[in-house]
């Protein structure tokens, strides 16, 4: 089946870091990738919309300067997060859905990243 | 966006059949139901989708109501693996359109 990757699953850094996310489609082609946000024992959230070869769709409340993403081929989307303070620490998941044309093919997650600010 | 309707948690035996229920009343002609599971510690995983008829695959079964109202993934024999979180999310057919997760139904499964 299709597979993400997301790299890498734990960070530990001190305040102030900017810390970059992979997320790579590993045997299809994704136009559109997916960044989540999930804090303990609550629901995923989503954070924005990673288009290939376009500039990303943020949700309300998502700051763009803080989150950058960068989508720069079919298989590779990253997320950095600048200057990352204690409250940024959550558990970061991406997901992918594979350009076949048929809207309602599933998304594909990535086991996720811990990220943890000191 | 339409939204669903999930019980909090549930319970069942391992090697016993599951139907985790959705309620999905205020679904329009265009959203598709879809099913994910979390594992702890994991992204989600796709189990199932459909619209209108009932769907089958290796991982569950997915029963509609006529009405689209509401629906049951059903797994026919629970394993320890099975516990998980498990999301039922109305997904638009529309190009791009995402998935927006609520709180899930969190299974445990009984040795």
């Amino acid at each position: 089946g299709a597979v993400v990757s997301q790299h890498p699953s734990r960070v530990i850094c001190k305040s102030g870091t900017s810390v970059k996310i992979e997320c790579r489609s590993l045997d299809f082609q994704a136009t559109t990738m997916f960044w989540y946000r999930q804090f303990p024992k609550q629901s995923l959230m989503l954070m924005a919309t990673s288009n290939e070869g376009s500039k990303a769709t943020y949700e309300q409340g998502v700051e763009k300067d803080k989150f950058l993403i960068n989508h720069a081929s079919l298989t590779l989307s990253t997320l950095t997060v600048t200057s990352a303070h204690p409250e940024d620490s959550s558990f970061y998941i991406c997901s992918a859905r594979e350009h076949t044309g048929h809207s309602n093919q599933p998304q594909h997650f990535g086991d996720g990243t811990r990220l943890s600010i000191l | 966006d339409a939204k669903t309707t999930q019980p909090n948690s549930m319970e069942s035996n391992e090697e016993e059949p599951v139907h985790l229920p959705c309620n999905h009343s205020t679904i329009s002609g265009t959203d598709y139901i879809h099913w994910y599971r979390q594992l702890p510690s994991q992204g989600p995983e796709y189990v199932i989708h459909g619209l209108t008829s009932n769907v089958n695959n290796r991982m569950a079964s997915l029963a509609i109501a006529e009405d689209r109202k509401s629906s049951t993934l059903i797994l026919h024999r629970a394993t320890l693996r099975d516990a998980a979180v498990y999301y039922c999310i109305l997904k638009k057919e529309t190009s791009g359109s995402r998935l927006t997760f609520g709180e899930g139904t969190q299974l445990t499964v009984n040795p």
